[in-house]
């Protein structure tokens, strides 16, 4: 595609639900990051996938959180049992390959749990 | 990780030359230095990427002294686009090192 592309664009839920969030990198890229921003403060990195695979997890705050690359394209952030703290802009990102951090971002979801 | 640090805001006016200065002391021998701007409601847009001395592209330079322990970019006859959050970041070229502090917002008027 043009683009990266996420979905859906907003979302709100209500506290100890599921929610699950969509992003479909640019053709062809084989990398693909997530990233949860909060008002006010840059990116916080949470997970990259290389192709099909979890490459790097290491910023997932906890096992509520669970990402999935099934194809190595389409990616699915989940979390289960939302909690208040975890309102945020989700962006997703992708890149062509490891190590090049021409990072690609789409416009994100703004997730609201009430 | 090396640390960043960048004034939170700045100010200018169109048509200046608008300098945005990060301190990176901890910068380690792997370590790039990168350079995202963000729009609100949008997500990150690379600008610039450099190891050493200086880089240019059609939209910025990017400055790195001999020691790398700051950088500055320099954008040039800024206008009202350009208006926008600017991140320094600095790692390995890892995803996971290049961190993103709270960015310098640039606030260019009339």
């Amino acid at each position: 595609g043009a683009g990266v592309s996420q979905t859906p664009s907003n979302k709100v839920t209500e506290k100890g639900k599921y929610v699950e969030l969509r992003c479909d990198p640019i053709s062809g890229h084989t990398a693909l990051y997530w990233y949860r921003q909060s008002l006010g403060q840059g990116p916080e990195f949470l997970i990259y996938f290389q192709g099909t695979g979890a490459a790097d997890d290491s910023g997932l705050p906890n096992d509520r959180f669970f990402a999935v690359r099934p194809e190595g394209s389409v990616s699915t952030l989940k979390i289960q049992r939302t909690e208040r703290g975890d309102s945020a802009v989700y962006l997703c990102a992708s890149s062509k390959g490891t190590g090049n951090t021409e990072a690609f971002f789409g416009q994100g979801t703004r997730l609201t749990v009430v | 990780l090396a640390k960043t640090t960048q004034p939170i805001s700045m100010d200018s006016y169109e048509g200046q030359e608008v300098n945005i200065t990060c301190s990176h002391n901890n910068i380690a021998t792997n370590d790039y230095i990168t350079w995202y701007q963000q729009f609100p409601s949008q997500g990150p847009r690379f600008i610039i990427q450099g190891y050493k001395t200086k880089v240019t592209n059609e939209v910025a330079s990017l400055f790195i002294p001999a020691d790398r322990k700051s950088s500055t970019l320099s954008l040039p006859r800024v206008s009202l686009s350009d208006t926008a959050v600017y991140y320094c970041l600095v790692g390995d070229l890892r995803p996971s090192t290049l961190t993103f502090g709270k960015g310098t917002m640039l606030l260019v008027s009339p």
